[in-house]
């Protein structure tokens, strides 16, 4: 079955620390892959976007992702977390073959930033 | 503001009435898509248009549930008979014809809260 999956309920960190978000995926092929951003009251926000080509892929706000194959896996990643950046974070796939943009989205991570 | 819009932004309903919201998507954008989002989920697909053909509904969209995009334009989500588990926040979004066989970006509106009592 087509799942993904956030291991982090919730994560807290420092304002300043540096930050990985975790996204593992169960697909028949390699999915398009995505990363949104949910604020309070705020629609989703895309922050990037793999589709083919490099693995390491940049976004907005500073983040990157990286896609590994092998481990089914396109964790998010920041240098230095601002507190700006609390959120829900939401990984996503979608399919290669039909393209309608039916995404499957994990459970979310919710990022905490203290001061 | 040109993004996604929904109204109502919230509604609160008695079990067993029923319940409409509407979605304006990006005015260029001739795909629209609806998802249902529940507390500690993540979104879950429900049904999909490209101009006014639904062309897919998730087996989550009861019979209860209509969707309709008449003109290609605006959608609207329809729940009938509505019961405590349709409580949710259901989320439209668009996205631009796609290029080069590629779907861009999906652009979400704020979402509409129904709770039902």
């Amino acid at each position: 079955a087509q799942s993904v999956t956030q291991p982090d309920i919730h994560i807290t960190v420092s304002e300043g620390a540096s930050l990985e978000l975790r996204c593992n995926y169960s697909y028949g092929a390699t999915p398009y892959l995505f990363w949104y951003v949910q604020s309070p009251g705020q629609g989703l926000q895309l922050l990037l976007k793999y589709f083919s080509g490099d693995t390491l892929v940049q976004g907005i706000k500073g983040f990157e992702a990286e896609f590994k194959r092998s481990q089914s896996s396109f964790n998010l990643r920041k240098p230095s977390v601002h507190w700006s950046d609390a959120a829900e974070y939401f990984c996503a796939v979608g399919p290669t073959s039909s393209n309608t943009g039916k995404l499957i989205f994990g459970q979310g991570t919710t990022l905490q930033v203290k001061p | 503001d040109t993004g996604v819009s929904q109204n109502p932004r919230h509604k609160i309903t008695k079990r067993g009435q029923n319940v409409t919201f509407r979605c304006d998507p990006i005015s260029e954008h001739n795909r629209l898509y609806w998802y249902r989002q529940t507390l500690g989920q993540g979104p879950e697909f429900l049904t999909y248009f490209q101009n006014e053909a639904q062309l897919e509904k998730s087996r989550l969209l009861s019979d209860r549930f209509s969707a309709e995009r008449p003109k290609g334009s605006f959608s609207t989500l329809e729940i009938q008979r509505t019961e405590q588990g349709d409580s949710a926040m259901y989320l439209c979004a668009s996205s631009p014809p796609a290029a080069g066989g590629v779907t861009g970006e999906l652009f979400f509106g704020e979402g509409s809260r129904l709770t039902v009592l």
